[in-house]
């Protein structure tokens, strides 16, 4: 069983849409965490959750907004998307020591 | 920028031969993490160190760190050719939610 799943994998979509990525943990984690990797390979957190309440926005647009329905749980929703979004977004849980990366979503704002 | 920053950028060595890449941070941290990331796919947990320790070892791989220089290595001993992807250090910080990531070393191992 994946231990961090997000879906889709791959979203292609046109500038001004809005949509959503879903993220899933099934190892009991209360911190989950989106992250971004530009063009450049570079990883940067964009938001942190813990026990469903947002720690750490950084400086996000609020274009991105994440939700926690619960615990192991932390969906990303984008609206009106600019060409400037285009990258892949990580979702990741951890107990505070190691953190476990889902496979990313290839977002392509076209 | 919190930026971590690894080096080299890139590396291309032969298989069977030992790669060392190297990561520096810039705060205090509890852990100091590594992973993997093959070309277009997610990123797999190698290996976490503690900022109390100073050498971790898993399989072929050994991590040292070394809290005065804010810095770490990561060896791969003989190496393959599927050990060919971006390697990456995350740390993170007392009382952060966070990990801080590296720029990431792209290794390149010659069959």
């Amino acid at each position: 069983d994946t231990a961090v799943s997000q879906t889709p994998k791959y979203l292609v979509t046109q500038m001004g849409n809005d949509k959503s990525i879903k993220c899933e943990q099934n190892l009991g984690h209360d911190t989950m965490y989106w992250y971004k990797q530009d063009s450049k390979k570079f990883l940067k957190i964009m938001f942190s959750y813990n026990n469903k309440e947002l720690i750490i926005n950084e400086t996000v647009p609020n274009r991105f907004s994440p939700k926690s329905p619960d615990k192991a749980h932390l969906n990303l929703h984008i609206n009106s998307l600019e060409l400037g979004d285009s990258a892949v977004y990580f979702c990741a849980s951890s107990s505070g020591a190691e953190a476990f990366f889902g496979q990313g979503t290839r977002l392509t704002v076209v | 920028s919190q930026q971590g920053e690894e080096d080299p950028q890139a590396l291309s060595i032969q298989e069977g031969e030992n790669a060392t890449m190297n990561c520096s941070y810039k705060t205090s941290i509890n852990n100091l993490q590594w992973y993997r990331q093959n070309s277009g796919r997610g990123l797999v947990h190698l290996i976490l160190i503690r900022s109390n320790e100073r050498e971790k070892h898993s399989g072929r791989l050994r991590v040292t760190l070394d809290t005065s220089k804010k810095s770490s290595s990561l060896l791969i001993t003989a190496s393959r050719a599927a050990d060919t992807a971006s390697y990456f250090c995350a740390t993170d910080g007392p009382g952060t939610y966070k990990y801080i990531f590296g720029t990431g070393t792209r290794l390149k191992v010659l069959a």
